[in-house]
């Protein structure tokens, strides 16, 4: 079965670095978002991207953030500056025109 | 805007039934979703329901959907402590992609 991939699984950084957190979407699929959930809390949106441009971005993504599909698989999601209250799981989701399917997530610490 | 609501924790005895219940506000969803997640662990879709079925089943789970009252359950027949996780019920709006607003998450502890 198909599925999202996530690395990875788990990344710790000290704040104030740059990360990367990378996600390889299912194979055919158009549409891209990545997520997060802070510690305890719900699954929030941060971005969706289709045709290699954002689509819609909530208000938690702001300059600190962006997103790239830098070749045919990968989409990733940067955060440029680091800060404690990044530490969350980053979910990336892809979708065609059905179901949004997750992968297993990235737990970023900020230390 | 899309707003999802649970209540934040059940407690079950082992082989019972268990219900999950979402109330979410988007009228014009398509798909409702209950996800799984186990501590530390990433989401695992269960199963999902197009907004124009009223129910699904799937094994053990079964979905209602009451649509005019925009409320949700999940039944989890003879529930067993590996159920035991935080349950997710989402909507995923129309159109051609799939932004998935999730509620607040209903943690079921299945007591043996």
């Amino acid at each position: 079965e198909p599925e999202v991939t996530q690395t990875p699984s788990h990344q710790v950084t000290q704040m104030g670095q740059e990360v990367i957190l990378r996600c390889v979407p299912i194979s055919n699929h158009l549409y891209f978002y990545w997520y997060r959930q802070i510690l305890g809390q719900k699954v929030e949106f941060l971005v969706s991207f289709y045709n290699n441009e954002i689509s819609e971005k909530s208000e938690i993504f702001d300059d600190q953030f962006s997103v790239e599909r830098p070749d045919g698989s990968n989409f990733t999601l940067k955060i440029r500056s680091t800060k404690l209250e990044d530490s969350a799981m980053y979910f990336c989701a892809s979708s065609d025109r059905g179901e949004a399917f997750f992968g297993q997530g990235t737990r970023l610490t900020v230390v | 805007g899309e707003d999802v609501e649970q209540s934040l924790f059940l407690s079950v005895r082992e082989g019972d039934s268990s219900v999950i219940n979402c109330t979410y506000t988007d009228s014009s969803s398509t798909y409702l979703y209950w996800y799984k997640q186990e501590p530390g662990a990433g989401l695992q879709l269960l199963t999902y329901i197009f907004s124009n079925m009223d129910m699904k089943q799937d094994q053990r789970l079964t979905v209602l959907l009451n649509k005019k009252d925009k409320h949700l359950s999940l039944r989890i027949a003879d529930t067993q402590t590996g159920d035991s996780a935080i349950y997710f019920c989402a909507e995923g709006v129309p159109g051609g992609y799939q932004k998935v607003t999730f509620g607040t998450g209903t943690k079921l502890q299945v007591i043996p």
